[in-house]
């Protein structure tokens, strides 16, 4: 099954900072989601954008998508040392269920 | 609150000594999905069901099985786990096959 690429694989920020991940994909989707994993716990939703979105904003999350180029940017601003965790994106291009990336591993620092 | 339940948290096997994983939810959610997830690596779809309609991922190992008695509950049966087996388990449910998932909180298998 295809799989979407998240960049980076690692991030490793100071508190404070703004923290930018993207994630690309293959074929053309319906939606687009984000989800946070803290080690050793389940994934928890963050946002969903689809297909006809280009932006979408929830706290200090902010999503965009660029369909023209199959990707989209998780931007985290101001982050704080709770904001340490993997983040994965996932979209319908399976066309069965969800298929995920390969995670970017954010460390924010104090 | 509505959320999605999985027992045990922790679950140790020995090799070729068959387990189940259960799952439940009170979210009332027609898909029920298993993932397993690797160290350091995506979460794997091994298969899901919509209503009571199973379906396969192509790469799910015979192995692996499960069962959806109703809506509430779901069960992986690993039939003869091997080391390649050890691995986080996470049960996920939502409304519909594309929309927001739910995860549980994951159980860790460990094969000796």
């Amino acid at each position: 099954s295809q799989q979407g690429e998240e960049d980076p694989q690692a991030l490793s920020i100071q508190e404070g900072e703004n923290a930018t991940m993207n994630c690309s994909y293959k074929t053309s989707i319906n939606n687009l989601q984000w989800y946070r994993q803290n080690s050793g716990r389940g994934l928890v939703h963050l946002i969903l954008i689809r297909s006809n979105e280009r932006e979408k904003h929830s706290g200090r999350l902010r999503v965009t998508l660029d369909t023209s180029k199959k990707s989209s940017s998780l931007l985290i601003t101001a982050s704080r040392a709770a904001d340490t965790a993997s983040y994965f994106c996932a979209t319908d291009e399976g066309g069965t269920a969800l298929i995920f990336g390969k995670g970017t591993t954010l460390s924010v620092s104090s | 609150d509505a959320m999605v339940i999985q027992n045990p948290r922790y679950q140790v096997t020995q090799f070729g000594k068959p387990v189940t994983l259960s799952c439940s939810q009170t979210l009332n959610h027609n898909v029920m999905y298993w993932y397993q997830q690797k160290s350091s690596q995506a979460p794997k779809l091994l298969f899901h069901y919509y209503d009571k309609d199973f379906n396969n991922e192509a790469d799910t190992p015979d192995n692996f099985q499960s069962r959806r008695p109703n809506t509430s509950f779901c069960f992986l049966d690993i039939r003869s786990p091997g080391l390649g087996d050890a691995a986080m388990y996470l049960c996920a449910t939502s409304g519909g096959p594309f929309g927001e998932q739910y995860f549980g909180p994951g159980t860790r298998l460990t094969v000796t």
